[in-house]
C-alpha cells in the first residue's frame, strides 16, 4: 500500500515562529488532506488540497502532486497551535485514508 | 450544521468482554469510517460503510466488526477484547459523490477505550 512520510518528527518553536511541515506519499494520489490533532485527541480539518495551494489565515499548505509531496506552512505561531499535524491520502475513490507518520509541534511562549 | 458525533467519550473494560461504539454523521454525509488510533500512532484504518454494507476493510480481525443504520449512523463492536485494543476509536463521515476525487472525511471527537 501507499506509504506516508511526514518530517520532522519533532518540532519546538518559540511564539511568532514560522514553521514548514513536509510530506512525502509513495505513489500517485487524488487529494490530501491535513489535519491538527489537539491534545485531546480531536483531529480537525485543516486542508482538503488535491493540488495547489491553499491559505487559510496564519495556515497554508501546497501540494505537488507530480513530486508526491505535499507542505504545511504556519505563520506567526500561537500556544494553541501546539499538537500533532497529520496528514492523509486515500487510495483511488472513496477509500480508508492513510496517515502519515505525524509532527508534533510544541510552541513555547 | 453538527458535526461528527461519537459515544460514550471514555470507556473501561476488562479482557474478554464485548463493547460497543457509536457513530453519528455530519449532516449531510452518508460514508461512515472506524479507524483506531494507539497512544503515539497515526490512525489505523478499520472499516467504512456505505449504503448499510460493509465497503472496504483494513488489516483488523473478525472480532471487530460493524453496522449502519438506515439514518447512517454506525456503531463499531469489539468481542473478546485484548489489552491490545486500548487505544483512541475514532469515526470520520464523508458524503460519497466524488469517486475520482474521493471525498473530504470528518472526524469525531473519538471514543477512548481502555482495557484492563
Amino acid at each position: 500500500g501507499i506509504q506516508v512520510e511526514q518530517s520532522p518528527p519533532d518540532l519546538i518553536l518559540q511564539e511568532g515562529a514560522n514553521s514548514t511541515l513536509r510530506c512525502n506519499f509513495s505513489d500517485s494520489v487524488n487529494n490530501l488532506q491535513w489535519f491538527h490533532q489537539n491534545p485531546w485527541g480531536q483531529l480537525i480539518n485543516l486542508f482538503y488540497i488535491p493540488s495547489g495551494t491553499k491559505q487559510n489565515g496564519r495556515l497554508s499548505a501546497t501540494t505537488v502532486a507530480t513530486e508526491r509531496y505535499s507542505l504545511l506552512y504556519i505563520s506567526s505561531s500561537q500556544t494553541t497551535d501546539s499538537g500533532v499535524y497529520f496528514c492523509a491520502v486515500p487510495n483511488f475513490g472513496n477509500e480508508k485514508l492513510t496517515f502519515g507518520t505525524g509532527t508534533r509541534l510544541t510552541i513555547i511562549p | 450544521d453538527a458535526g461528527v458525533t461519537q459515544s460514550p467519550t471514555h470507556l473501561i473494560k476488562t479482557r474478554g468482554q464485548q463493547v460497543t461504539l457509536r457513530c453519528s454523521p455530519k449532516s449531510g454525509h452518508d460514508t461512515v469510517s472506524w479507524y483506531q488510533q494507539a497512544l503515539g500512532q497515526g490512525p489505523q484504518f478499520i472499516f467504512q460503510y456505505y449504503e448499510e454494507e460493509e465497503r472496504q476493510r483494513g488489516n483488523f480481525p473478525d472480532r471487530f466488526s460493524g453496522h449502519q443504520f438506515p439514518n447512517y449512523s454506525s456503531e463499531l463492536n469489539v468481542n473478546a477484547l485484548l489489552l491490545g485494543d486500548s487505544a483512541l476509536y475514532l469515526c470520520a463521515s464523508s458524503q460519497e459523490g466524488q469517486p475520482l476525487l474521493g471525498n473530504e472525511q470528518f472526524f469525531g471527537p473519538g471514543t477512548r477505550l481502555t482495557v484492563l
